[in-house]
């Protein structure tokens, strides 16, 4: 069964930090693209960041440029959002998901088709 | 960034009816663009890629169109389950985007 599983998430105040992992199973994870997204407490989805699958490309929202970094254990088949400088706007539960196609495929969607449960993470003093 | 004007931010409809949600953005994102359904405490599915392609195990009443700037998901006969909150993400240019969602409510 293809899993995302992430953890991490907690309390944590303002300036302080905090890094999420997401633990991935039932699929060849160093093929893939992987993403994160938030969600604020009552608000829309807004996408993070995303890595490469060979964890040499790596792209970020304006709002978590400089203090967010993503990165990739692929031997471990694992994900991460090492989360610095957080303020209570960074307030959020934090999906992981995977991209739909992995880049072997002839064609390739960017689309997110596997997401874990989310983790949440809380900024407050 | 790309800005994604997704519309209406509500809608009422029954069981039965045909809703249609739009999604423009600020930019040609040629056919790049997905459609999730979210449920309350849950994480997104995505439902339609590339534009209009229904994603495997998703029902045939789902549909989506477009391509550009103007998109739209059509759900032709609403379905219990399919009350739910609706997302677009346009897929193409960096950062990626989502529209700000469309609650679809029982009438």
């Amino acid at each position: 069964e293809v899993q995302v599983v992430e953890s991490g998430g907690g309390l944590v105040q303002p300036g302080g930090s905090l890094r999420l992992s997401c633990a991935t199973s039932g699929f060849t994870f160093s093929n893939y693209w992987m993403t994160w997204v938030r969600q604020a407490p009552g608000r829309g989805l807004e996408w993070v960041a995303n890595i490469k699958e060979d964890g040499n490309l790596k792209y970020y929202v304006d709002s978590v440029k400089g203090r967010f970094t993503i990165s990739r254990d692929n031997p471990n088949n694992s994900l991460f959002l090492q989360m610095n400088s957080l303020t209570v706007e960074d307030t959020a539960v934090y999906f992981c998901a995977r991209d739909l196609t992995p880049t072997t495929s002839g064609v390739f969607y960017d689309a997110l088709d596997v997401w874990g449960q989310g983790t949440k993470v809380t900024v407050s003093s | 960034a790309i800005q994604m004007t997704q519309s209406p931010s509500s809608l009422s409809a029954s069981v039965g009816d045909r809703v249609t949600i739009t999604c423009r953005a600020s930019q040609d994102i040629r056919n790049d663009l997905g459609w999730y359904q979210q449920k309350a405490g849950k994480a997104p599915k995505l439902l339609i890629y590339a534009a209009s392609t229904l994603q495997s195990g998703v029902p045939s009443r789902f549909s989506g169109s477009g391509s550009g700037t103007d998109f739209t998901l059509t759900i032709s006969s609403l379905q219990p389950e399919d009350f739910a909150t609706y997302y677009c993400l346009q897929d193409l240019h960096y950062p990626r985007v989502f529209g700000q969602g469309t609650k679809l409510e029982i009438k």
